[in-house]
């Protein structure tokens, strides 16, 4: 699976919109991108996770890059909840229920 | 609520102690993981086992027992750990064989301590 970044940690405003990259420049064809949250102190969250196409869902926006060499996780409106450290992932189609976890993104949502 | 229910939530023991963390899943999937987060380090998978069967190990100490008796729950047992084993325990659950669309719900994790 490929490697990821991501930076270490950012800030942001509540009610403002989150938008935390990542790299994989790595990445294969048949590789997805995965987004996970892990709040403190719980098991991490399924957020979204994307092939080539941008993605929604109640959650976030999923934007990759044409290259699908990076991608950003947008939150639209960020609140004081979703202060967590959010993980990107890429995964192989074939590679069954693995799924490695990096160091990720402490991301902070400030009043 | 992730419909993966891990017990106990905090648990203590000492050196020469036998415990067991507990799993259950309300979710039908036939997949169940043992992951191990200790402080300031990214999650690491301990075991997989899918539809009962145990499908990977990565190079746990045996002192980590796992157990599967169903698709619904999974048990770690612990023997003679070491202050270094001292982290959260997290489960999860997924239904297999969906290659990379597979999600992955997780528990709210076993916050061990040994002393």
């Amino acid at each position: 699976d490929a490697k990821t970044t991501q930076p270490t940690s950012m800030d942001c405003a509540e009610g403002r919109a989150a938008n935390l990259p990542c790299n994989h420049s790595t990445i294969s064809g048949n590789e997805y991108v995965y987004w996970y949250r892990q709040i403190h102190s719980q098991g991490p969250q399924y957020i979204i996770h994307g092939l080539k196409n941008n993605e929604t869902n109640e959650m976030a926006s999923l934007i990759i890059t044409e290259d699908r060499k990076s991608s950003t996780l947008i939150l639209p409106h960020a609140t004081l909840r979703d202060t967590a450290v959010y993980y990107c992932i890429v995964r192989v189609e074939t590679s069954g229920s693995r799924l490695t976890f990096g160091e990720g993104t402490q991301l902070t949502v400030n009043p | 609520e992730t419909g993966v229910t891990q017990t106990p939530r905090h648990l203590v023991m000492g050196m020469t102690n036998k415990k067991s963390l507990k799993c259950e899943q309300h979710l039908g999937h036939n997949a169940m993981y043992w992951y191990k987060q200790s402080a300031k380090k990214p999650l690491e998978l301990m075991f997989v086992y899918n539809f009962k069967e145990q499908t990977e190990n990565n190079s746990v100490p045996s002192r980590f027992s796992p157990e599967c008796p169903n698709s619904s729950h999974l048990f770690l047992h612990l023997h003679t750990l070491q202050p270094e084993d001292s982290a959260l325990y997290l489960c999860a659950s997924s239904q297999a064989k969906q290659g990379a669309r597979e999600k992955l719900f997780f528990g709210s994790g076993t916050q061990l301590s040994v002393l």
